[in-house]
């Protein structure tokens, strides 16, 4: 089975302040990898997604950044939050049968202050 | 990125009544997927579909993979509470990501 592992669940940062959110994820190795943000009540939006380690692609240009040091690790980065970055951030991991879809994690509430 | 368009943006209905929302797409995809995302949790899978035409339930929840492979659409019977939340598609091209929807949020009244 899969399961992943997010946190903190919330973080109340100021702005200019660094960030630092980690995914772990269990099951298949070498899993692909994503970071999705929500603003509230809307859509997902991809950040960036990986197929490997060290391997990262991103999706729209921001004041984000990702890595990944270890096949079942993911983090999300900053270095200097901005009010825009606020919003609700999923870690994804693509199913071990890749058509069943993602399986998401229980997400960080990031509220920039 | 490619986009998906979800109807309605939101619904607001009384307990008991049944549901149905819908998702197209710009392109052809040959897996359409459902999910729910309950207030401050992530998305959940709910049903998966890999071909056009396919008709699957999961219990109160019926989902229907469109002809033109362009469009997925979900049911719900009999609404209860629980059933509150954001209701997404996703759909994929072979060898592609998934692409999301922008949701359909649902709120029942009891």
């Amino acid at each position: 089975s899969q399961t992943i592992h997010q946190w903190p669940a919330t973080l109340v940062q100021p702005v200019g302040s660094p960030l630092s959110l980690e995914c772990t994820v269990e099951g298949t190795s070498n899993p692909n990898l994503y970071w999705y943000r929500q603003a509230a009540g809307r859509g997902l939006q991809l950040l960036f997604y990986s197929v490997g380690i060290g391997q990262i692609s991103s999706e729209v240009p921001q004041n984000l950044s990702a890595s990944r040091p270890q096949d079942r690790q993911f983090i999300l980065s900053s270095k200097k939050l901005l009010l825009s970055d606020s919003g609700f951030y999923l870690c994804a991991q693509e199913h071990d049968r890749a058509l069943k879809g993602y399986t998401f994690g229980s997400g960080t509430r990031l509220t920039v202050v | 990125g490619q986009q998906l368009n979800q109807s309605p943006q939101s619904m607001f209905i009384q307990e008991g009544e049944d549901v149905s929302m819908n998702c197209t797409s710009s392109s052809i995809f040959n897996t359409w997927l459902w999910y729910k995302q309950d207030p401050g949790e992530g998305p959940v899978l709910l049903i998966a579909l890999y071909k056009a035409g396919e008709l699957t339930s999961n219990g109160r929840l019926t989902a229907q993979f469109g002809i033109t492979r362009k469009d997925s659409f979900l049911n719900i019977s009999a609404s209860i509470p629980s059933d509150v939340g954001i209701y997404f598609c996703a759909g994929r091209r072979a060898g592609n990501q998934f692409y999301f929807g922008t949701g359909t949020s649902l709120t029942v009244i009891p």
